[in-house]
Protein backbone atom coordinates (compact mmCIF):
# COMPACT_ATOMS: atom_id res chain seq x y z
CA UNK A 1 0.00 0.00 0.00
CA UNK A 2 1.59 2.96 -1.15
CA UNK A 3 -0.79 5.41 0.28
CA UNK A 4 -0.82 8.89 -1.16
CA UNK A 5 2.19 9.23 -3.54
CA UNK A 6 2.87 12.77 -5.24
CA UNK A 7 4.79 14.14 -7.85
CA UNK A 8 7.43 15.86 -8.44
CA UNK A 9 8.95 16.31 -5.60
CA UNK A 10 10.51 19.91 -6.42
CA UNK A 11 9.63 22.08 -9.05
CA UNK A 12 10.55 25.36 -10.28
CA UNK A 13 8.53 27.44 -12.84
CA UNK A 14 9.08 30.81 -14.77
CA UNK A 15 6.27 33.17 -14.55
CA UNK A 16 3.53 32.22 -17.18
CA UNK A 17 4.49 28.99 -17.72
CA UNK A 18 2.17 25.88 -16.84
CA UNK A 19 2.55 22.32 -14.98
CA UNK A 20 0.36 19.70 -13.68
CA UNK A 21 1.05 18.48 -10.02
CA UNK A 22 -0.34 14.74 -10.19
CA UNK A 23 -1.52 12.90 -7.28
CA UNK A 24 -2.30 9.27 -6.95
CA UNK A 25 -3.57 6.57 -4.02
CA UNK A 26 -4.22 3.47 -3.83
CA UNK A 27 -6.69 3.32 -0.64
CA UNK A 28 -9.93 3.09 -2.85
CA UNK A 29 -10.88 6.47 -1.13
CA UNK A 30 -13.80 8.63 -2.43
CA UNK A 31 -12.38 11.80 -1.61
CA UNK A 32 -9.75 13.77 -2.60
CA UNK A 33 -8.02 16.99 -1.65
CA UNK A 34 -5.57 19.52 -2.73
CA UNK A 35 -3.97 22.06 0.03
CA UNK A 36 -1.66 24.60 -0.36
CA UNK A 37 0.75 25.55 2.65
CA UNK A 38 2.58 28.86 2.93
CA UNK A 39 5.21 29.14 5.88
CA UNK A 40 3.25 30.07 8.97
CA UNK A 41 -0.11 29.94 7.43
CA UNK A 42 -1.59 26.64 7.78
CA UNK A 43 -3.37 24.23 5.11
CA UNK A 44 -5.73 26.07 2.74
CA UNK A 45 -8.32 24.09 0.54
CA UNK A 46 -7.75 24.92 -2.96
CA UNK A 47 -9.80 21.84 -4.47
CA UNK A 48 -11.69 18.62 -3.23
CA UNK A 49 -13.50 15.78 -4.66
CA UNK A 50 -15.73 13.78 -3.38
CA UNK A 51 -15.86 10.70 -6.33
CA UNK A 52 -14.75 10.21 -10.06
CA UNK A 53 -16.25 13.09 -12.23
CA UNK A 54 -17.39 15.30 -9.60
CA UNK A 55 -14.82 18.25 -8.20
CA UNK A 56 -16.08 21.55 -6.12
CA UNK A 57 -13.83 24.69 -5.20
CA UNK A 58 -12.24 25.12 -2.06
CA UNK A 59 -10.87 28.27 -0.16
CA UNK A 60 -8.17 29.20 -2.69
CA UNK A 61 -9.20 28.16 -6.04
CA UNK A 62 -8.16 30.67 -8.16
CA UNK A 63 -5.23 30.07 -10.79
CA UNK A 64 -5.83 26.20 -10.37
CA UNK A 65 -8.23 23.86 -12.16
CA UNK A 66 -8.64 19.77 -11.39
CA UNK A 67 -10.13 17.08 -12.82
CA UNK A 68 -11.31 13.79 -11.51
CA UNK A 69 -11.30 11.05 -13.94
CA UNK A 70 -10.70 7.74 -11.82
CA UNK A 71 -11.04 7.15 -8.37
CA UNK A 72 -7.69 7.07 -7.96
CA UNK A 73 -5.95 9.98 -9.86
CA UNK A 74 -6.49 13.68 -8.61
CA UNK A 75 -4.69 15.79 -10.63
CA UNK A 76 -3.87 19.67 -9.86
CA UNK A 77 -3.41 22.09 -13.22
CA UNK A 78 -1.57 25.24 -13.00
CA UNK A 79 -2.10 27.71 -16.25
CA UNK A 80 -0.07 30.37 -15.89
CA UNK A 81 1.86 30.19 -12.99
CA UNK A 82 2.49 33.86 -10.63
CA UNK A 83 4.97 33.87 -8.00
CA UNK A 84 1.79 33.68 -5.36
CA UNK A 85 2.05 30.36 -6.75
CA UNK A 86 5.21 29.53 -4.49
CA UNK A 87 4.02 27.08 -1.76
CA UNK A 88 3.81 23.76 -0.88
CA UNK A 89 1.17 21.67 -1.84
CA UNK A 90 -0.42 18.51 -0.91
CA UNK A 91 -2.59 16.23 -1.73
CA UNK A 92 -5.13 14.14 0.41
CA UNK A 93 -7.49 11.54 0.35
CA UNK A 94 -10.23 10.10 2.92
CA UNK A 95 -13.11 7.46 3.03
CA UNK A 96 -14.80 10.14 5.42
CA UNK A 97 -13.60 13.71 5.25
CA UNK A 98 -12.09 13.57 8.28
CA UNK A 99 -9.49 11.30 8.67
CA UNK A 100 -7.95 12.15 5.42
CA UNK A 101 -4.07 10.76 4.72
CA UNK A 102 -1.74 13.40 3.42
CA UNK A 103 0.60 12.63 0.73
CA UNK A 104 4.59 13.94 0.81
CA UNK A 105 3.81 17.47 -1.17
CA UNK A 106 5.51 19.34 -3.99
CA UNK A 107 7.33 22.02 -3.45
CA UNK A 108 6.91 24.63 -5.99
CA UNK A 109 8.88 27.60 -6.78
CA UNK A 110 7.39 30.32 -9.27
CA UNK A 111 9.96 32.58 -10.61
CA UNK B 1 -12.04 36.63 14.83
CA UNK B 2 -10.60 34.16 12.68
CA UNK B 3 -12.81 30.67 12.65
CA UNK B 4 -9.39 28.50 14.22
CA UNK B 5 -6.89 30.04 16.05
CA UNK B 6 -3.58 28.13 17.27
CA UNK B 7 -0.36 29.66 18.83
CA UNK B 8 2.28 28.83 16.12
CA UNK B 9 5.23 28.78 19.07
CA UNK B 10 7.81 27.74 18.57
CA UNK B 11 7.45 26.15 22.09
CA UNK B 12 10.65 24.01 23.05
CA UNK B 13 10.37 22.03 26.01
CA UNK B 14 12.52 19.39 27.78
CA UNK B 15 12.68 15.73 27.48
CA UNK B 16 10.36 14.23 29.51
CA UNK B 17 7.97 17.50 30.29
CA UNK B 18 4.17 17.55 29.22
CA UNK B 19 2.93 19.44 26.52
CA UNK B 20 0.10 21.21 26.61
CA UNK B 21 -1.03 22.72 22.53
CA UNK B 22 -4.56 24.65 22.07
CA UNK B 23 -7.03 25.82 19.65
CA UNK B 24 -9.64 27.95 20.10
CA UNK B 25 -12.22 28.76 17.47
CA UNK B 26 -15.65 30.79 16.61
CA UNK B 27 -18.23 28.44 15.06
CA UNK B 28 -20.09 26.48 17.83
CA UNK B 29 -21.09 23.81 14.78
CA UNK B 30 -17.77 21.76 14.98
CA UNK B 31 -18.19 18.47 16.14
CA UNK B 32 -15.61 16.52 14.40
CA UNK B 33 -11.73 17.69 16.19
CA UNK B 34 -8.52 16.31 14.83
CA UNK B 35 -5.04 16.83 15.83
CA UNK B 36 -2.59 16.46 12.96
CA UNK B 37 1.67 15.98 13.36
CA UNK B 38 3.58 17.30 10.80
CA UNK B 39 7.22 16.46 10.56
CA UNK B 40 9.59 18.89 8.79
CA UNK B 41 9.23 19.12 5.03
CA UNK B 42 6.75 15.97 5.05
CA UNK B 43 3.01 15.56 4.70
CA UNK B 44 1.09 15.86 7.95
CA UNK B 45 -0.39 12.51 9.87
CA UNK B 46 -3.33 12.05 11.90
CA UNK B 47 -2.64 11.77 15.39
CA UNK B 48 -5.87 11.83 17.10
CA UNK B 49 -9.72 11.83 16.19
CA UNK B 50 -12.74 13.10 18.63
CA UNK B 51 -16.07 13.41 18.02
CA UNK B 52 -17.92 16.14 19.94
CA UNK B 53 -16.37 16.84 24.07
CA UNK B 54 -14.55 15.16 25.88
CA UNK B 55 -11.19 13.57 26.24
CA UNK B 56 -9.37 10.53 24.10
CA UNK B 57 -6.25 8.64 25.06
CA UNK B 58 -4.19 7.39 22.81
CA UNK B 59 -0.38 6.07 24.71
CA UNK B 60 1.52 9.38 25.66
CA UNK B 61 -1.22 11.57 24.06
CA UNK B 62 -4.27 12.41 25.06
CA UNK B 63 -6.72 14.50 23.11
CA UNK B 64 -9.47 16.83 25.39
CA UNK B 65 -12.53 19.21 23.75
CA UNK B 66 -14.39 21.68 25.83
CA UNK B 67 -17.18 22.98 23.66
CA UNK B 68 -19.03 25.39 26.17
CA UNK B 69 -15.53 26.93 26.17
CA UNK B 70 -14.73 26.22 22.12
CA UNK B 71 -11.37 25.30 23.20
CA UNK B 72 -9.75 21.70 22.68
CA UNK B 73 -5.97 20.85 23.64
CA UNK B 74 -3.70 18.16 23.28
CA UNK B 75 -1.96 16.67 25.63
CA UNK B 76 1.58 14.62 25.56
CA UNK B 77 3.16 13.13 28.28
CA UNK B 78 7.04 12.01 28.79
CA UNK B 79 7.80 13.86 26.27
CA UNK B 80 10.65 13.01 23.10
CA UNK B 81 12.56 14.68 21.11
CA UNK B 82 10.79 12.66 18.64
CA UNK B 83 7.79 14.18 19.30
CA UNK B 84 9.60 17.64 18.13
CA UNK B 85 7.25 18.37 14.72
CA UNK B 86 4.58 20.99 14.12
CA UNK B 87 1.31 20.32 15.70
CA UNK B 88 -2.24 21.07 13.46
CA UNK B 89 -5.54 21.54 14.76
CA UNK B 90 -8.63 20.89 12.65
CA UNK B 91 -12.19 20.50 12.77
CA UNK B 92 -15.35 20.70 10.77
CA UNK B 93 -19.19 20.59 11.48
CA UNK B 94 -20.39 17.69 9.95
CA UNK B 95 -18.94 14.41 8.08
CA UNK B 96 -19.41 16.73 5.02
CA UNK B 97 -18.12 19.60 5.42
CA UNK B 98 -14.24 20.60 4.84
CA UNK B 99 -12.25 20.53 7.42
CA UNK B 100 -10.43 24.29 8.99
CA UNK B 101 -6.95 23.80 10.31
CA UNK B 102 -4.93 26.25 12.65
CA UNK B 103 -2.15 27.22 11.72
CA UNK B 104 -0.07 25.27 13.28
CA UNK B 105 2.41 25.00 16.46
CA UNK B 106 5.87 24.46 16.27
CA UNK B 107 7.27 22.12 19.04
CA UNK B 108 11.18 21.19 19.76
CA UNK B 109 11.85 19.02 22.38
CA UNK B 110 15.33 19.14 23.70
CA UNK B 111 17.40 15.81 25.30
Amino acid sequence: NAGVTQTPKFRILKIGQSMTLQCTQDMNHNYMYWYRQDPGMGLKLIYYSVGAGITDKGEVPNGYNVSRSTTEDFPLRLELAAPSQTSVYFCASSYSRNEQFFGPGTRLTVL
Amino acid sequence: QKEVEQDPGPLSVPEGAIVSLNCTYSNSAFQYFMWYRQYSRKGPELLMYTYSSGNKEDGRFTAQVDKSSKYISLFIRDSQPSDSATYLCAMSATGNTPLVFGKGTRLSVIA
